[in-house]
């Protein structure tokens, strides 16, 4: 177990609808990165916040946006949900004082858009 | 831009022979490497990383991998595979001057070791 905990573990939504979805990082780090995996893909980043910020975008589109809180949990928000948003998304979390850290990651949060 | 790319979707293996999952990178600078595993429904569990240095690094569980410059490669290996091992393998490169928490991750490599 890496302390990184996601919820909810499963959700289903309609298009158009919006989400939340939850991280909490691992002690003592305090940087925060969001990925998604579609099935049968590799994880693509989508961002990474850190101190509150979001500091590293991938290429996806602004309806994904997210929150970081001063406890370093963070929120993967997505609006207007399309039937490609379906995957598996994941939180990892890391310290941003050690640029060479591997990611923690949490079991992830499946969504599924109908 | 980086890249990566595990040329098998696919390694089939029987328990107890060597297990080898191939990767290769594409970076404008020093890559830093790492390998996850994933479980069916589980997030990405780390296995080992290189930074600098030795070229054979040790990770968890058994794995290793061996960085090669010339042939922009790093390799998981594994001298004797375990039923256990079956699961999905990731391979993931990051740039040095990149965002430490954004890796580019390989689709993937699906193991099944046989008994």
């Amino acid at each position: 177990e890496t302390g990184v905990t996601q919820s909810p573990t499963h959700l289903i939504k309609t298009r158009g609808q919006q989400v939340t979805l939850r991280c909490s990082s691992q002690s003592g780090h305090n940087t925060v990165s969001w990925y998604q995996q579609a099935l049968g893909q590799g994880p693509q980043f989508i961002f990474q916040y850190y101190r509150e910020e979001e500091n590293g975008r991938g290429n996806f589109p602004p309806r994904f946006s997210g929150l970081q809180f001063p406890n370093y949990s963070s929120e993967l928000n997505v609006n207007a949900l399309e039937l490609d948003d379906s995957a598996l998304y994941l939180c990892a979390s890391s310290w941003g004082g050690e640029n060479t850290g591997e990611l923690f990651f949490g079991e992830g949060s499946r969504l599924t858009v109908l | 831009a980086q890249s990566v790319a595990q040329p098998e979707d696919q390694v089939n293996v029987a328990e107890g022979n060597p297990l080898t999952v191939k990767c290769t990178y594409s970076v404008s600078g020093n890559p830093y490497l790492f390998w996850y595993v994933q479980y069916p429904n589980r997030g990405l569990q780390f296995l080992l990383k290189y930074i600098t240095g030795d070229n054979l690094v040790k990770g968890s569980y058994g794995f290793e991998a061996e960085f090669n410059k010339s042939q922009t490669s790093f390799h998981l290996k594994k001298p004797s595979a375990l039923v256990s091992d079956s699961a999905l393998y990731f391979c993931a490169v990051r740039d040095i001057f990149g965002s430490w928490g954004k890796l580019q991750f390989g689709a993937g490599t699906q193991v099944v070791v046989t008994p």
